[in-house]
């Protein structure tokens, strides 16, 4: 069964203070691998999709990478505007994407 | 604006009163989606649809309906709403398929008494 979890569930940062967040993928086939921000009471808004093993994408402060069997989502020098849920999700063979259920990062000045 | 958008906002109503969310996607989209999201349970498909009259369950159908009238609205419609309905409901449209990546709406906070 197709599968993403996430780690940790919440996150607590310094401003300033570097840190991954985890996303593990048991994905059949998998096609692309998604991460989204969801700011409290907002639709998730997309960041990033990464297709194969070795690639990596930046955004600002945000840098995503993918292995075999796992994303991290990479948050250098965060500030507290990067506070939100930050949601990883699989597209496999089935064209169905499964969330896995999030990260919440808050980051304090 | 590229957008989704969903109505209404928030929703309070009454258990086995009927009630519809409506999803509109101006991005000429053919494949629309809704999800719910409940506190540690993540993103749950409940019905997509790969284009118009063409609509098929996701991993959670059972007391939702939608239909695919026209390409650019998907409503929802929960014919008899029971409290376990209650939840945050959101609806996703992309170019051909999720693969593409999604543009969520802003979400609808249903409670149903």
């Amino acid at each position: 069964e197709d599968q993403v979890t996430q780690s940790p569930e919440a996150l607590r940062l310094q401003e300033g203070e570097s840190s991954s967040l985890n996303c593990s993928y048991t994905v059949s086939g998998l096609r692309g691998l998604f991460w989204y921000r969801q700011d409290p009471g907002k639709g998730p808004e997309f960041l990033f999709t990464l297709y194969s093993a070795g690639e990596e994408k930046e955004k600002e402060r945000l840098k995503a990478t993918l292995t075999k069997k796992e994303s991290f989502l990479h948050i250098t020098a965060p500030k507290p505007e990067d506070s939100a849920t930050y949601l990883c999700a699989g597209g496999g063979n089935t064209d169905k994407l499964i969330f896995g259920t999030g990260t919440r990062l808050q980051v304090f000045p | 604006e590229a957008q989704v958008t969903q109505n209404p906002r928030y929703l309070i109503t009454v258990t086995g009163k009927k009630l519809t969310v409506t999803c509109s996607q101006n991005m000429n989209h053919e494949y629309m989606s809704w999800y719910r999201q409940d506190p540690g349970l993540g993103l749950r498909q409940i019905y997509y649809s790969m284009n118009v009259e063409v609509t098929d369950k996701g991993d959670v159908p059972e007391g939702y309906k939608v239909s695919r009238k026209e390409k650019r609205n998907f409503p929802l419609i929960l014919e008899s709403p029971s409290p376990n309905q209650t939840s945050l409901y959101f609806c996703a449209s992309s170019d051909r398929g999720p693969s593409d990546g999604y543009t969520f709406g802003s979400g609808t906070r249903l409670t149903v008494v």
